[in-house]
């Protein structure tokens, strides 16, 4: 079964670039047309859909965050990316990676399972 | 921006009992509702879609009703292990989520 893992910097300093990555294990990210995304967590806001990435060539981002946003992958290692520039305090959250969930043959790109376990990125100085 | 809200925001009851756990929005979604169930330190796990599907390995006890604006997640009868926060999330102009409902049991 497909498990996703986040890796990337615990602390990011305000005005710089957030960088995350998820390593996808279990299946190929490209094997399918499954939607990959970014997902985060706070206190404050709950939880916040952040953009997802499609091997059709499909990126999708949450106008919320404006052109602060891009994801990329690297299907030569199993992993897709989030890059947030310009970062704030508000941006310190729990960031999981997801996939969109399939049952059987059919995938839901608006539905997440599985998750990664999370990474905590903490924006200060 | 369409807009979740949950009631209560925390439920408290026993093993055994019956959980009723609300989600309205602020405009007509059709049935494009799912319900995440998130364990203490755990990432969500997807229980309930398209309002009244349960995902795959979700017990029988997890059922999922409503349309439109309303719509509730019950749980019946609650184990020890469901307490969690519940949340909602709609998918209908774009994906957001409810603020969560905690269930201690």
């Amino acid at each position: 079964q497909v498990q996703l893992q986040e890796s990337g910097p615990g602390l990011v300093k305000p005005s710089q670039t957030l960088s995350l990555t998820c390593t996808v294990s279990g299946g190929s990210i490209t094997g399918g047309d499954f939607y990959w995304s970014w997902i985060r967590q706070t206190p404050g806001k709950g939880l916040e859909w952040l953009g997802y990435i499609n091997f059709s060539g499909s990126t999708f981002y949450n106008p919320s965050l404006g052109t602060r946003i891009r994801m990329s992958a690297d299907t030569s290692k199993n992993q897709f990316s989030l890059r947030l520039s310009s970062v704030t305090a508000a941006d310190t959250a729990v960031y999981y990676c997801a996939r969109d969930y399939c049952s059987g043959r059919i995938c839901y790109s608006y539905l997440f399972d599985p998750w990664g376990q999370g990474t905590l990125v903490t924006v200060s100085s | 921006e369409i807009v979740l809200t949950q009631s209560p925001a925390t439920l408290s009851l026993s093993p055994g009992e019956r959980a009723t756990l609300s989600c309205r929005a602020s405009q007509d979604i059709r049935d494009y509702l799912a319900w995440y169930q998130q364990r203490p330190g755990q990432a969500p796990r997807l229980v309930i879609y398209d309002a009244s599907k349960r995902a795959t390995g979700i017990p029988a006890r997890f059922s999922g009703s409503g349309s439109g604006t309303d719509f509730t997640l019950t749980i019946s009868p609650l184990e020890p292990e469901d307490s969690a926060v519940y949340y909602c999330q709609q998918r209908d102009a774009g994906f957001t989520f409810g603020p969560g409902t905690k269930l201690e049991i």
